[in-house]
């Protein structure tokens, strides 16, 4: 049963350009939630999402940054005209459901650079 | 709301030594409380997890975390460190309800060092 699957693992992107991250979450799992780990900082929430649903997007930033997990292929963070600050790795987990007894799965993250 | 103080952000041991990790939490709602391992360039794996059930909780590769409400504590430990467990830890939070069950709130991580 393959785990939560992220890619690019690695992502270089000029100021001003687009970056896509993407994350398969694990068989049978519906609830996708992305996290972003800045140098020198523990992992911040960004947006929760069911199938087709944003359930809470409290940690994302206002501007330039949209996620979305259709109901068909895997979720998508999306950073438009990023900038030097987005440099950080970025990482999706998944649950089959709600509650402490189904836990999140995280992938290895998406580190991004930006030049 | 919901935090979590990780004291110390860098904690060596020698090999075979006692790990202490501490995780101060602060909630509004019962908490549910987490420790993640994350080793270098790869994702977090979930060491135990306190769901109110048992205050010692016991996880995997030996390591275990004590549920103290009257110190709003869950430290992380293990009885005797193998070079292995050098890694980041993290200590997590999340509510009991609504939308807060999808939140994890995590601490700044502790840099676990084994020293031979």
């Amino acid at each position: 049963n393959a785990g939560v699957m992220q890619n690019p693992r690695h992502l270089v992107r000029r100021r001003g350009q687009e970056a896509r991250l993407r994350c398969s979450p694990m068989k049978g799992h519906s609830h996708v939630y992305w996290y972003r780990q800045l140098p020198e900082e523990g992992l911040k929430f960004m947006v929760y999402l069911q199938k087709e649903n944003i359930i809470d997007e409290s940690g994302m930033p206002k501007e330039r940054f949209s996620a979305e997990f259709p109901k068909e292929g895997p979720s998508i963070l999306r950073i438009q005209q990023v900038v030097r600050g987005d440099s950080a790795a970025y990482f999706c987990a998944s649950s089959p459901g709600t509650g402490p007894n189904q836990p999140q799965h995280f992938g290895d993250g998406t580190r991004l650079s930006i030049l | 709301a919901q935090s979590v103080t990780q004291l110390g952000s860098h904690v060596s041991v020698s090999e075979g030594a006692l790990v202490l990790l501490r995780c101060n939490y602060s909630s509004s709602v019962p908490p549910y409380l987490f420790w993640y391992v994350q080793y270098p360039n790869q994702g977090l794996q979930l060491l135990l997890k306190y769901t109110s059930a048992a205050t010692l909780v016991k996880g995997i590769n030996g390591f275990e975390a004590e549920f103290k409400k009257s110190e709003t504590s869950f430290h992380l430990t293990k009885p005797s460190a193998h070079m292995s467990d050098a890694a980041e830890y993290f200590c997590a939070v999340s509510g009991a309800g609504g939308t807060s069950y999808g939140k994890l709130t995590f601490g700044q991580g502790t840099i676990l060092t084994v020293h031979p």
